[in-house]
């Protein structure tokens, strides 16, 4: 079993519309989790990150967590073509701060 | 600040030789990682630097090694370059007080 696990895609979304992106991971004692957005031949960027259970916002997009069902999602609203993309969920899992990063997720948005 | 940079940028090599990426981080952070990403295996992770030591190790063979310097440049070195060692290989430094990796753009490595 894979320690960061997402659904590899792609997901279409039409524009205007809300991409919900899922991420689930193994360690229950995770405390760290991020999203990187990494366009085709590019390096990942990140959108944002997020250590407490609940929402967190930013922007169009909207970070949830919930350390209880290990799972982290992005929401990103008013989706458009230039968020066409490979989101990576990453999550640390040990003291020493290593990082897991999920395979990653393709979001299409069509116009 | 200036991010963090990585040299070369693209680099064509054949079966058997070795080769050395470098990675200079943003200024004042002294943690440095190395990942690879190939389209199959998505990113994984190669080692981490902090203070010059190696703090994490990934699940690599030992063809890849690294080392960092006291001003915190971070090299990693493939020797004996197989095929399948072509891929994006991207460093990323974070701060002491902050979690977050930035990462560089990237060397781009072909063995033919």
């Amino acid at each position: 079993q894979k320690e960061v696990e997402q659904n590899s895609g792609p997901l279409s979304v039409p524009e205007g519309a809300i991409a919900s992106l899922n991420c689930t991971y193994s360690d229950r004692g995770s405390q760290s989790f991020f999203w990187y957005r990494q366009y085709s031949g590019k390096s990942p960027e990140l959108i944002m990150f997020i250590y407490s259970n609940g929402d967190k916002e930013d922007g169009r997009f909207t970070a949830q967590l919930n350390k209880a069902s290990q799972y982290v999602s992005l929401l990103i609203r008013d989706s458009q073509p230039s968020d066409s993309a490979t989101y990576l969920c990453a999550v640390i899992t040990d003291s020493w701060g290593k990082f897991q990063f999920g395979a990653g997720t393709q979001v299409v948005v069509t116009p | 600040k200036a991010g963090v940079t990585q040299t070369p940028r693209y680099l064509i090599k054949t079966r058997g030789q070795q080769v050395t990426l470098s990675c200079s981080p943003i200024s004042g952070h002294r943690s440095v990682s190395w990942y690879q990403q190939t389209p199959g295996q998505g990113l994984q992770f190669l080692f981490e630097y902090f203070s010059e030591t190696q703090r994490n190790k990934g699940n690599f063979p030992g063809r890849f090694s690294g080392r960092q310097f006291s001003n915190s440049r971070s090299e990693m070195n493939v020797s004996t370059l197989e095929l399948g060692d072509s891929a994006l290989y991207l460093c990323a430094s974070s701060s002491d007080s902050q979690e977050t990796q930035y990462f560089g753009p990237g060397t781009r490595l072909l063995v033919l």
